[in-house]
């Protein structure tokens, strides 16, 4: 299987809604997860991470939960905005690398 | 005072011809990467660069080469191009060893046609 795997593909919500992404990573030697957002045409940029030694990490609507024995991460936006659409990407720097391996995405829509 | 630049943006060319992308960044960044995203945008790995030592995803072609003439630039070099390597070729650059953020080039759309 893929070293990081993340679900779902894509994710339609209402404004104000809350969005939830979903990311498991192979190797338990990862020790860095940080997440990007692409908006149509541009480049990954970030918009938060966590690294192993935290469980749990927020920043304003955004927040990011590690589960390190699950070997899960996941990704909450609440009060969700048009302009939240994108695609959402994991990473995970495996074990042994310090190489950022990416999930597949979400494309996140939400509506006004 | 762009942190990651890469050109050109767009690049449209015939099967068959050498081209080249081209990277730097101002970061003072000691690793520098070449992913490739294809149309369901999945971004993959192609090479990374760190302190002299290249490690390449085998499953590129060896018609894509990096060259590093500096820890500041990192190019690809595409010979004999093919219909399926169009894409969008993204540069980036990290404190690799400090398992930091990766800053993104603007991106390269490759047109093969």
């Amino acid at each position: 299987g893929e070293n990081v795997e993340q679900h779902p593909s894509t994710l339609s919500v209402q404004e104000g809604d809350s969005a939830v992404i979903k990311c498991t990573y192979s190797d338990s030697a990862s020790n860095y997860f940080p997440w990007y957002k692409q908006e149509l045409g541009k480049r990954p940029q970030l918009i938060i991470d966590i690294r192993s030694n935290v469980g749990e990490k927020k920043d304003q609507r955004i927040a990011v939960t590690l589960n390190k024995t699950a070997k899960h991460f996941s990704l909450h936006i609440t009060e969700t905005q048009p302009e939240d659409s994108a695609v959402y990407f994991c990473a995970a720097i495996l074990g042994g690398s310090y190489i950022p391996t990416f999930g597949r995405g979400t494309s996140l829509i939400v509506h006004p | 005072d762009t942190a990651v630049s890469q050109t050109p943006k767009y690049l449209v060319t015939q099967m068959g011809n050498d081209k080249s992308i081209k990277c730097e960044q101002n970061l003072g960044h000691d690793t520098m990467y070449w992913y490739k995203q294809d149309s369901k945008k999945f971004l993959k790995i192609m090479f990374s660069y760190n302190n002299k030592e290249l490690i390449i995803n085998e499953t590129v072609p060896n018609r894509f080469s990096p060259k590093s003439p500096d820890k500041a630039h990192l190019n690809l070099h595409i010979n004999s191009l093919e219909l399926g390597d169009s894409a969008v070729y993204f540069c980036a650059s990290s404190h690799g060893t400090m398992n930091t953020e990766a800053f993104f080039g603007q991106g390269t759309r490759l047109t093969v046609v």
